[in-house]
């Protein structure tokens, strides 16, 4: 069975104080590993696909990493408004589609 | 370009009720997908449609649940009768290849 696990379980951040979020998983034969954002009350907005070990994808101040056993979402000189929870999700290579989620990573951003 | 919309965006009934949700995909994906977040818990997968016709059903937790989309469009799920664990948000989402999924803003459901 895939496993997902995200840690820290919150965060608290200054604004411009740099670090990292990490997604630790498990799965059969991996067929992209995802990144959402998700704001209180909203459903998860798409960030990134990772599809193999030593891909990075980069938006504004997040870069989004990836290795055999996990990712790390790095966020660079963050701001109030990156305050969200990152959710991290696999899709493996045997069940076409379904998405097994972390259960997230709270980030709060203060001014 | 219209995101996924889902309704309603709050639903509270009482245990022993039938609830209906809709979920209207992004024009042209041919993929949809149902998942559910129970209090405290991570974002679960229900089922997945390719166009009309299940692919995956495996998530779904019993047959109080009925999932159908009808020509290949929007998608409803149908709880009957509701049961207190089944209060959560549940969220649709929609790819066209199978790879990238994208939300609705989900349905919020309490049974009381």
């Amino acid at each position: 069975e895939d496993q997902v696990t995200q840690s820290p379980e919150a965060l608290r951040l200054q604004e411009g104080e740099s670090s990292s979020l990490n997604c630790s998983y498990t799965v059969s034969g991996l067929r992209g590993l995802f990144w959402y954002r998700q704001d209180p009350g909203k459903g998860p907005e798409f960030l990134f696909t990772l599809y193999s070990a030593g891909e990075e994808k980069e938006k504004e101040r997040l870069k989004a990493t990836l290795t055999k056993k996990e990712s790390f979402l790095h966020i660079t000189a963050p701001k109030p408004e990156d305050s969200a929870t990152y959710l991290c999700a696999v899709q493996n290579g045997l069940s076409y589609g379904k998405l097994t989620f972390g259960q997230g990573t709270i980030l709060t951003v203060h001014p | 370009e219209a995101g996924v919309t889902q309704f309603p965006s709050h639903s509270v009934i009482e245990k022993g009720q039938t609830v209906t949700l809709r979920c209207d995909p992004i024009s042209g994906h041919d993929n949809l997908y149902w998942y559910r977040r129970v209090m405290g818990k991570e974002i679960k997968f229900l089922l997945h449609f390719v166009k009309e016709s299940k692919q995956d059903e495996s998530g779904m937790p019993n047959n109080r649940f009925l999932a159908e989309r009808t020509g290949g469009t929007y998608s409803t799920l149908k709880v009957q009768p509701a049961e207190l664990e089944d209060s959560g948000v549940y969220f649709c989402a929609s790819s066209q290849s199978g790879d990238t999924q994208y939300f609705g803003p989900g349905t919020r459901l309490t049974v009381l």
